[in-house]
């Protein structure tokens, strides 16, 4: 079966720099969610669409952006990196937005800011 | 906001031994999650339980769901090397509109 797809799986970036991260949900999968993971921790929300509209906001910064275009598919695009930012960004869908969906997520991009 | 306490933070086992991951909330929940994160992995989900005192099993895996749906438990009979990971219980946010995830219990096992 058909899995959630980000890509690039690894992303190496320099302080400051910009970066963009994309995800692709499961085929009919209409709401997509963005998180981060820090080195041990859990999965932290940051943003989430449904039918290409933002549907929540939890704790993205300013400096990021999401959307969720025609096909489905998401971009989070990452401006000014700090070291901070250093994490695994896992992008995970459902179809429709209910509490009880199961979310299937990605496999993750790693991105690591120098 | 909404959060939800998991314990413990560790577990080492030796193979065959049982291990028990514990979330709580302080809010009353719709339903709750389970996830499991194999080193280096992505979070898979396990199951979700959405009844009051609902039990579910799989293979060797327990959950619980407690009877105020407040807590739930994740218990993993005679462990085999195979079960290493992180185990998180996720439960919806007041909007419903994302998760939100314990901190996660990792479970270590020796053979």
């Amino acid at each position: 079966a058909a899995g959630v797809i980000q890509s690039p799986r690894h992303l190496i970036k320099e302080k400051r720099e910009t970066a963009t991260l994309k995800c692709y949900p499961i085929p009919r999968h209409d709401t997509v969610y963005w998180y981060q993971q820090g080195p041990g921790q859990d999965p932290q929300f940051l943003i989430s669409f449904y039918e290409k509209m933002q549907s929540d906001k939890g704790s993205i910064p300013d400096r990021f952006s999401a959307q969720q275009f025609s096909d489905y598919h998401s971009e989070l695009n990452m401006s000014s990196l700090e070291l901070g930012d250093s994490a695994l960004y896992f992008c995970a869908s459902t179809f429709g937005q209910g509490s009880t969906d199961t979310q299937y997520f990605g496999p993750g991009t790693r991105l690591t800011v120098l | 906001g909404q959060q939800v306490m998991q314990i413990p933070q560790y577990q080492h086992v030796q193979e065959g031994e049982d291990f028990t991951t514990y979330c709580n909330s302080s809010t009353t929940l719709s339903n709750i999650q389970w996830y499991k994160q194999r080193p280096g992995g992505h979070p898979v989900f396990l199951i979700q339980l959405v009844k009051s005192g609902e039990v579910k099993k799989q293979k060797r895996l327990t959950f619980q769901f407690g009877e105020a749906k407040k807590n739930s438990s994740l218990h993993i009979t005679a462990t085999q090397t195979t079960d290493v990971g992180t185990y998180f219980c996720a439960v919806p946010n007041q909007a419903g509109t994302a998760l939100i995830f314990g901190k996660g219990t990792t479970l270590s096992v020796s053979s």
